[in-house]
């Protein structure tokens, strides 16, 4: 049972980078069956899809932001990082960690099946 | 993109009653590989994450009730709880996986009458 819990500052000021991490347990985020993604939910808003990141580096992005967001992963650490660079007001919402599970034979995804509790990040000066 | 549409924005049904959510994609989440659709629900209750219900559109999660179902294919999908319980007003989002980027509904916002 993979357990993903987010963290990271909740303030962050206009035109600075968000940064967020996310940590894994009850798995290996180096597993071959999961993508390790972000999703955002601005408040009483509903879902945005920010990107996925698979261990061995392969990155998809939301082409809506996909200038600027970084997701990385660190196997050392069982974590994968969310960084959003230029943030504005409209940047705050509560950011989710997400994974799902991944058919590396066939080359494609599944639901959403683990999701962190989410974590809200205001950008205000 | 593919564009994710839910219909009614939110509906409210007495207890025990039926309640039916429609998700529309803006073209086929079919998949020639497997004959699946890429088509997920989620329940989302005030100040909690997202919760999988439904996947390939019709197959509930370990530990959903039964009284959740899903059907549809191709571009049209349903999502019914044959007997509405207290516990399941919240928010529902249909998703779809077939292509990133992943987008989900607009949202259904499910009450008690």
């Amino acid at each position: 049972q993979l357990q993903l819990q987010e963290s990271g500052p909740g303030l962050v000021k206009p035109s600075e980078t968000l940064s967020l991490t996310c940590t894994v347990s009850g798995g290996s985020i180096s597993s071959r069956s999961y993508y390790w993604g972000w999703v955002r939910q601005p408040p009483g808003k509903g879902l945005e899809w920010i990107g996925s990141m698979y261990y061995s580096g392969s990155t998809y992005y939301n082409s809506s932001l996909k200038s600027r967001v970084t997701i990385s992963v660190d196997t050392s650490k069982n974590q994968f990082s969310l960084k959003l660079t230029s943030v504005t007001a409209a940047d705050t919402a509560v950011y989710f960690c997400a994974s799902c599970a991944y058919d590396y034979l066939w080359g494609t995804f599944s639901a959403f099946d683990y999701w962190g509790q989410g974590t809200l990040v205001t950008v205000s000066s | 993109d593919i564009v994710m549409t839910q219909s009614p924005d939110s509906l409210a049904v007495s207890l025990g009653e039926r309640a039916t959510i429609n998700c529309k994609s803006s073209q086929s989440v079919l998949h020639s590989s497997n004959n699946k659709n890429f088509l997920a629900w989620y329940q989302q209750k005030l100040g909690q994450p997202p919760k999988l219900l439904i996947y390939w559109a019709s197959t509930r999660e370990s530990g959903v009730p039964d009284r959740f179902s899903g059907s549809g294919s191709g571009t049209d999908f349903t999502l019914t709880i044959s007997s509405l319980q207290a516990e399941d007003v919240a928010v529902y989002y249909c998703q779809q996986y077939y292509t990133t980027p992943f987008t989900f509904g607009p949202g259904t916002k499910v009450d008690i009458k």
